[in-house]
This record gives structure tokens, C-alpha cells and sequence, in this order.
């Protein structure tokens, strides 16, 4: 399967918001409510910052945000802080006991 | 807390094979499916193989079929990837993950630190 669509980049100043889409099909992001956002800084493993499309694991700032839409999921950061600054990835199950990932998305914190 | 530490990496020519371990601690690891994701230098991440918790089911990207296997060992809390054929684009950061589910429908919560496999002559 081909890998969920996102925007390469995406900025904000200190305080604002930004939004990062993950488009897929109806076979994996419109097809299922399993879709997750990861948060990678540089050289560290990926961390779980959404789940199920809009929960948020115990330890994750209400400053995250997720969404969904037919087959375009999103993640929003209110607020934002200079630590926000890093990759981030959506993934969402595919049927078939398959999983996809996002093609990721660069956050920077102008 | 949960802990997941993957060992095993290292550069390999084209063909040859190696083994990927994943040692878990922190967490009933018996009761949860686990992954393997990879990610190439540079690239983003490549969800590669899930196994359901007690090993009865395994499943992977069509890139990897007949070439890597997924196994477990619930006795000693370690997920396995035996990887053959080895192609360079194969190289990547390997990381073992814990899925949120029992039979790994949920997707990955908890990942390891990864280990970078390289194959190159």
C-alpha cells in the first residue's frame, strides 16, 4: 500500500497553531478509526502523541489535538513551544493486518 | 515503565542474513502484539512486520515476504526479526514496537531505541 500523504513542512511562531494533514483512501484513514500521530525529534525513536484519531496518551500536553474527516485525518498543535520543533508522522491501519505510515511532516517553530 | 531494547545490527553484505532482537521489560509482554517499523537514513518511517501476542499470527509488508520473519519468545520477552536475502534497501533503523492491543489493531504505543542495519559490499 502507498504510503499516507502529508505536507513536507509546516511553521509557526511561539503561541500559534499549525495543522498537519495526513491524507489516505477509504481502505486505511476513512476506512478505520485506528489512526495515530507520532512526534520524532533528531536521532530519538518516534513517540505516540495521538491515537484512535483524537486521544491523547497520559503524559501528552492537551496541546495536541486530532481529527478526522473522511479519508483526511489531522493534527493540530495550539500553542506552540520551541520543543514542539520536530518530525511528525501520522499512520493508520490498512485492513489485512497492514499498517501505513505518513510520508511525515518537518515542524518548525519560527 | 515500559522498555524495549533492540540489538543486533550491523553492516551485512547483499544476501547475507541477520537477526534482530528486542528485549521488553515493564510490561506484560504476553499480552500484547508487537511490530517491527524501519526507517531508512533520511527517510520517514516503514512499518515492516506485526505479530499477534502469542505468535499465532504474523503478517508484513509485501517488500519482506519470503525474505524476513516475525517471531516471539514469551518465556523470555523477546521479539525477534530473522532477516534473509539482505537487499540495500533493506538499511535502516530498525525499531521494535509494543501495539496499544492484543492482537496489534491498535498500532504502536511504546518503541525502542532502534538499531541500524547497513547492507553494503
Amino acid at each position: 500500500q502507498s504510503a499516507l500523504t502529508q505536507p513536507p513542512s509546516a511553521s509557526g511562531s511561539p503561541g500559534q497553531s499549525v495543522t498537519i494533514s495526513c491524507t489516505g483512501t477509504s481502505s486505511d484513514v476513512g476506512g478505520y478509526n485506528s489512526v495515530s500521530w507520532y512526534q520524532q525529534h533528531p536521532g530519538k525513536a518516534p513517540k505516540l502523541m495521538i491515537y484512535e484519531v483524537s486521544k491523547r496518551p497520559s503524559g501528552v500536553p492537551d496541546r495536541f489535538s486530532g481529527s478526522k474527516s473522511g479519508n483526511t485525518a489531522s493534527l493540530t498543535v495550539s500553542g506552540l513551544q520551541a520543543e514542539d520543533e520536530a518530525d511528525y508522522y501520522c499512520s493508520s491501519y490498512a485492513g489485512s493486518n497492514n499498517y501505513v505510515f505518513g510520508t511525515g511532516t518537518k515542524v518548525s517553530v519560527l | 515503565q515500559v522498555q524495549l531494547v533492540e540489538s543486533g545490527g550491523g553492516v551485512v553484505q547483499p544476501g547475507r542474513s541477520l537477526r534482530l532482537s528486542c528485549a521488553a521489560s515493564g510490561f506484560t509482554f504476553s499480552s500484547y502484539g508487537m511490530h517491527w517499523v524501519r526507517q531508512a537514513p533520511g527517510k520517514g518511517l516503514e512499518w515492516v512486520a506485526l505479530i499477534w501476542y502469542d505468535g499465532g499470527n504474523k503478517y508484513n509488508i509485501d517488500s519482506v515476504k519470503g525474505r524476513f520473519t516475525i517471531s516471539r519468545d514469551n518465556s523470555k520477552n523477546t521479539l525477534y526479526l530473522q532477516m534473509n536475502s539482505l537487499r540495500a534497501e533493506d538499511t535502516a533503523v530498525y525499531y521494535c514496537a509494543k501495539d496499544r492491543l492484543i492482537y496489534g489493531y491498535g498500532g504502536p504505543d511504546y518503541w525502542g531505541q532502534g538499531t541500524l542495519v547497513t547492507v553494503s559490499s
